[in-house]
């Protein structure tokens, strides 16, 4: 099985609104990044956060890393159309090994 | 600058052929990884080289296979192909030595039906 399950699965939201998306892994890992996906197409890189970091943020978006709990948390401020995609966590382990969690779909209603 | 290229965009073949599918990646970019993502599901890993060399394999039977060229442009190799194959396969490169361990930049992917 994948190493990072993600929910929710779907989420519906108004635009203006926040969206928050979580992720769960199982082994330890070195670094966990998030990824947007659009209509099935190939990913784009949102952020990376290393293991020994809790927080990071980048233009609207904020992510945080409890490895304590192995939990990984992606918020989207002011939520705008474009931003309907799917978005993948990933998990880096000290073994060299990618996993991609389930994914979320996004979608924003304008 | 180009980003991840990869052709063909879109195939079609039949059970118990060949492909192979192409990558180069961004100019400068030593690292190329492979992933299989079916439909409805996250990207799965199946290879990472760097500077030429595996540096890293998913759990995908020896039927899938790859090599990387001194232009570090990389290729794809499934064998014997069965209908769970059918996929959008993804390439992805990085910049350091770092491999996975860094930021991927995603190629837009080629999308494989088996029929």
């Amino acid at each position: 099985s994948q190493q990072g399950e993600e929910d929710p699965q779907a989420l519906s939201i108004q635009e203006g609104e926040n969206a928050t998306m979580n992720c769960s892994y199982k082994t330890s890992i070195n670094n966990l990044q998030w990824y947007r996906q659009n209509s099935g197409r190939g990913l784009v890189h949102l952020i990376l956060i290393r293991s020994n970091e809790r927080e990071k943020h980048s233009g609207r978006l904020r992510v945080t890393l409890d490895t304590s709990k192995k939990s990984s948390s992606l918020l989207i401020t002011a939520s705008r159309a474009a931003d309907t995609a799917s978005y993948f966590c990933a998990t880096v382990t000290k073994g060299n090994q990618f996993y991609f969690g389930t994914g979320t779909s996004l979608t924003v209603i304008p | 600058d180009a980003g991840v290229t990869q052709s063909p965009t879109h195939l079609i073949k039949t059970r118990g052929q060949h492909v192979t599918l192409r990558c180069s990646p961004i100019s400068g970019h030593k690292s190329v990884s492979w992933y299989q993502q079916v439909l409805g599901q996250g990207p799965q890993f199946i290879f990472q080289y760097y500077e030429k060399e595996e540096r890293g394999r998913g759990n995908f039977p020896d039927r899938f296979s790859a090599r990387q060229f001194p232009n570090y442009s990389s290729e794809l190799n499934v064998n014997a192909l069965l209908l769970g194959d059918s996929a959008l396969y993804l390439c992805a490169s990085t910049g350091g030595g770092q491999g996975l361990q860094e930021t991927q930049y995603f190629g837009p992917g080629t999308r494989l039906l088996v029929l």
